[in-house]
């Protein structure tokens, strides 16, 4: 159990466009998703929590009217990136989060990424 | 602020047991967690402790002492595919990850 799903896996943009990035949790409802951005040879960093029912709530430095976030069901979330810039250019990774015996854990994402030209 | 140290690389031969440490300072604990990347996939859940001691699961343990704010890693039996990049994160107490800079494992023959 514990599997979540993003679509689509891999996506070219030209620049200035925008492109919507969906994470799925498949078997378990999650409240709480999260969303990260991986630069290559770094770590993954946190850009936004995701609450279903409520406004994502956005770490320091990440713009929230270009990463859009939406989380309108207990097993959807989703991330937009508008108007988007070659340094957009990166790989995306969403979590959910599932209580299992009093524990927290993240389950993550497959990973989208995005290149734009 | 927040951090959390870990070795950039460490290699070892097959079979061999590896120990991968973690040291952080957080404004909030609520578990230590580990995770590993193969090159160009996602984080895969491997263990979390969020008490004292030691957490074992087949080949890979965890251990934790809050009091010391450290943590390792150990796998066991080495093989060549636990060759990958190896994160420790905490959590905090708002259920946020908040991840070291990885460690690099190479497993060799």
């Amino acid at each position: 159990g514990a599997v979540v799903s993003q679509h689509p896996s891999r996506v070219i943009c030209k620049s200035g466009t925008s492109v919507k990035i969906e994470c799925r949790s498949l078997d378990f409802q999650a409240t709480t998703m999260f969303w990260y951005r991986q630069f290559p040879k770094q770590s993954l960093m946190l850009m936004a929590t995701s609450n279903e029912g409520s406004k994502a709530t956005y770490e320091q430095g990440v713009e929230k009217d270009k990463f859009l976030i939406n989380h309108a069901s207990l097993t959807l979330s989703t991330l937009t990136v508008t108007s988007a810039h070659p340094e957009d250019s990166s790989f995306y990774i969403c979590s959910a989060l599932l209580s299992r015996e009093s524990a927290y854990e993240q389950y993550f994402g497959p990973g989208t990424r995005l290149t734009v030209t | 602020g927040q951090s959390l140290e870990q070795p950039s690389e460490v290699t070892a031969v097959e079979g061999a047991i590896v120990q991968i440490n973690c040291t952080y300072q957080t404004s909030g604990f609520y578990g230590l967690s580990w995770y590993q990347q193969h090159d160009g996939g996602a984080p895969t859940f491997l263990s979390y402790n969020a008490l004292d001691g030691l957490e074992e699961t087949g080949r890979f343990s965890s251990f934790l002492s809050r009091s010391d704010s450290y943590g390792y890693l150990l796998l066991q039996e080495l093989q060549m595919k636990d060759s990958a990049s190896y994160f420790c994160a905490v959590m905090d107490s708002s259920y946020k990850l908040i991840f070291g800079s990885g460690t690099r494992l190479l497993v060799r023959p």
